[in-house]
């Protein structure tokens, strides 16, 4: 069981738009601690996304965009790709726990 | 480019050790606290603990504790994640990350290293 609650799958056909939400507490999320989202593709290390809810590292396509509400967060990606077919995690902090904490992760299947 | 690199896939008996090593690239290896993040098969990654590799500080999570050893080697800009008793449970992909410091809490991994298998089988 997560700390941070993901739906398990989403799936949508190129050029469309998915989102992908990230559940979590008063503890974590709605602390509020800021929430960071990784993608990570078969057979490789995981990849930074976005960082502190909403800010792309540079290299990441506009396509991917974050925002938070209170204790949840989501990812948006627009203008899907089929390279965009991967596991997608959230993470933030939380502080029962004194550490860092992810969600289970959601899989992207680009029909 | 900054990156990390891990060192290869490892098979241990159950209750053995494992040591995994993680060396840095391209930045200042004392800039930037290394912490450790495991994923079982089909599991949510699962935080272990870190180091401030400015001054070997380390902190770990309370479910790996008197298990997990991180330690460092500045000379070498390499980090180490010791793991002891090891079980079936432990068989996981474990990975180091860099972690990009905003305040004492609050950051982000940026990079993770290329993982090491490790797999507990008798």
């Amino acid at each position: 069981q997560s700390v941070l609650t993901q739906p398990p799958s989403v799936s949508g056909a190129p050029g469309q738009r998915v989102t992908i939400s990230c559940t979590g507490s008063s503890s974590n999320i709605g602390a509020p601690y800021d929430v960071h989202w990784y993608q990570h593709l078969p057979g490789t290390a995981p990849k930074l996304l976005i960082h502190n809810n909403n800010n792309r590292p540079s290299g990441v396509p506009d396509r991917f965009s974050g925002s938070k509400s209170g204790p949840s967060a989501s990812l948006a990606i627009t203008g899907l790709q089929a390279e965009d077919e991967a596991d997608y995690y959230c993470q933030s902090y939380d502080s029962s726990l004194s550490g860092p904490v992810f969600g289970g992760g959601t899989k992207l299947t680009v029909l | 480019q900054v990156h990390l690199v891990q060192s290869g896939a490892e098979v241990k008996p159950p209750g053995a050790s494992v040591k995994v090593s993680c060396k840095a690239f391209e930045y200042t290896f004392t800039n930037y606290p290394i912490h450790w993040v495991r994923q079982a098969p089909g599991q949510t990654p699962e935080w272990m603990g870190w180091i401030n590799t400015g001054n070997g500080n380390t902190k770990y999570s309370q479910r790996f504790q008197g298990r997990v050893t991180i330690s460092k080697d500045t000379s070498a800009s390499t980090a180490y994640m010791e793991l002891s008793g090891l079980r079936s449970e432990d068989t996981a992909v474990y990975y180091c990350v860099r972690f990009v410091v905003v305040s004492a809490s609050m950051g982000w991994f940026d990079p993770w290293g290329q993982g090491t298998l490790v797999t507990v089988s008798s």
